[in-house]
């Protein structure tokens, strides 16, 4: 069966500090994969999201990045964290168009 | 450009209390849609979904949306919640494009109190 796997679950970070978010896909191959960011009231905001390997789209512009160095892998980064970043970060997958997304436990990041 | 909209953004029933959540679409192709769910710390998890056919679709928990295409809707329902049904609940269409973009509502929170 699939699974998704994504940590760390919570993290805290001082402002300027890099960051690494990471999300593996198993049991699938060649999977869609999106970076969401939730708030409270906000509903999920796409970031980024991923049709392949290296393959990196990103939907708003912001101080985050993405990459995708294997088929399974994604990663969300960042080279110097603002308050801003603060926030819920989901990772999914897809196997296909219409068909439904597949969530992570999220990581709840807090810059300070 | 899909859009879904949710009407609600917090809603508070007892328990036993009928349960309708509002979502209405914007879209002009083929229709799917989806209502997802998140319990309190768990991860957000499909509830049911719409694809063709019957346009009363049926999920887990005792949830039931109806898609009515005049009114652009596709409301959640549940004759009776529990306590166990508090979450936030996200409507969802799930794109047009080879990329699969999910769009989705801002999302209802419910509170049900025991």
């Amino acid at each position: 069966s699939q699974t998704i796997h994504q940590w760390p679950a919570t993290l805290v970070q001082p402002v300027g500090s890099p960051l690494s978010l990471e999300c593996t896909v198993e049991g699938t191959s060649n999977p869609n994969l999106y970076w969401y960011r939730q708030a409270a009231g906000r509903g999920l905001q796409l970031l980024f999201y991923s049709v392949g390997i290296g393959q990196i789209s990103s939907e708003v512009p912001q101080n985050l990045s993405a990459s995708r160095p294997q088929d399974r892998q994604f990663i969300l980064s960042s080279k110097k964290l603002l308050l801003s970043d603060s926030g819920f970060y989901l990772c999914a997958w897809k196997t296909g168009v219409v068909t439904e997304a597949f969530f992570g436990q999220g990581t709840r990041l807090t810059v300070v | 450009a899909q859009s879904v909209s949710q009407h609600n953004h917090h809603v508070i029933l007892s328990e036993a209390a009928s349960l309708e959540l509002g979502c209405n679409y914007s879209y002009g192709g083929t229709v799917n849609l989806f209502w997802y769910v998140q319990y309190p710390g768990q991860h957000l998890q499909l509830l049911l979904k719409y694809f063709s056919g019957d346009p009363l679709v049926k999920g887990i928990k005792g949830f039931e949306a109806e898609f009515i295409k005049s009114k652009f809707s596709f409301n959640l329902r549940k004759p009776s919640v529990q306590w166990s049904d508090t979450a936030e609940y996200f409507c969802a269409v799930p794109g047009d494009t080879n990329a699969g973009k999910s769009t989705f509502g801002d999302g209802t929170t419910l509170t049900v109190k025991p």
